[in-house]
């Protein structure tokens, strides 16, 4: 079965420095993974995802993943944060089968500060 | 291509009552998911539709719960007899077997049980 784990319920940083958030994974097959934002009352969107292509991924809005199959990680990173970029962080897995659903972590609030 | 639209966006109902909750997927999408997220959660899988046919549903989804996508486009979820637990943001997402692996979400619905 697959699982995600993020590492940290909370991050805060100021505008400007490193974003840096965790994401673990369990998967018995190869996997596809995801990281998604959360605005408050809002659906998700969609930052990037690795589909098994190249290992880093860029995303939107200047963010972008590391796939390291060693460490079962795909990290979520950005080299400087945006007063906008608060928001709640997910990420998430699914097979590489077409149609299985996606499983998500418990996800990331990421806090900017002028 | 509109996006994912879900119908209504709050939903307040008294406890025992039945709601009923529409999405409407990309039209050229064939996949549809149905998901939870209660508050400080990531989503949870409810279940999947492939065209008209349900082909996967969770625990989660108790015989309270049905969904349907009678002619493979729009999706219902249909909760009765709601219980205060119930109270969550359902989400919708679509998505297709063709090109590139992604899922769309809409923006919710919020349900609130008193």
């Amino acid at each position: 079965a697959q699982s995600v784990t993020q590492l940290g319920s909370h991050v805060s940083v100021s505008e400007g420095a490193l974003v840096l958030l965790r994401c673990n994974y369990s998967s018995s097959v190869p996997p596809y993974l995801f990281w998604y934002v959360q605005y408050p009352n809002q659906g998700l969107q969609l930052l990037l995802k690795y589909t098994s292509a190249a290992t880093l991924v860029k995303g939107i809005n200047g963010f972008e993943a590391e796939f390291k199959k060693s460490e079962t990680s795909f990290h979520l990173t950005k080299p400087s944060a945006h007063m906008s970029d608060a928001a709640e962080y997910f990420c998430a897995v699914t097979p590489n089968q077409a149609g299985t659903a996606l499983i998500f972590g418990k996800g990331t609030t990421l806090s900017v500060s002028s | 291509d509109t996006g994912v639209s879900q119908d209504p966006r709050h939903k307040i109902t008294k406890r025992g009552q039945n709601v009923t909750f529409r999405c409407d997927p990309i039209s050229e999408h064939n996949r549809l998911y149905w998901y939870r997220q209660t508050l400080g959660q990531g989503p949870e899988f409810l279940t999947y539709f492939q065209n008209e046919a349900q082909l996967e549903k969770s625990r989660l989804l108790s015989d309270r719960f049905s969904a349907e996508r009678p002619k493979g486009s729009f999706s219902t979820l249909e909760i009765q007899r709601t219980e205060q637990g119930d109270s969550a943001m359902y989400l919708c997402a679509s998505s297709s077997d063709r090109g590139s692996y992604g899922y769309t979400f809409g923006s919710g619905t919020r349900l609130t049980v008193v």
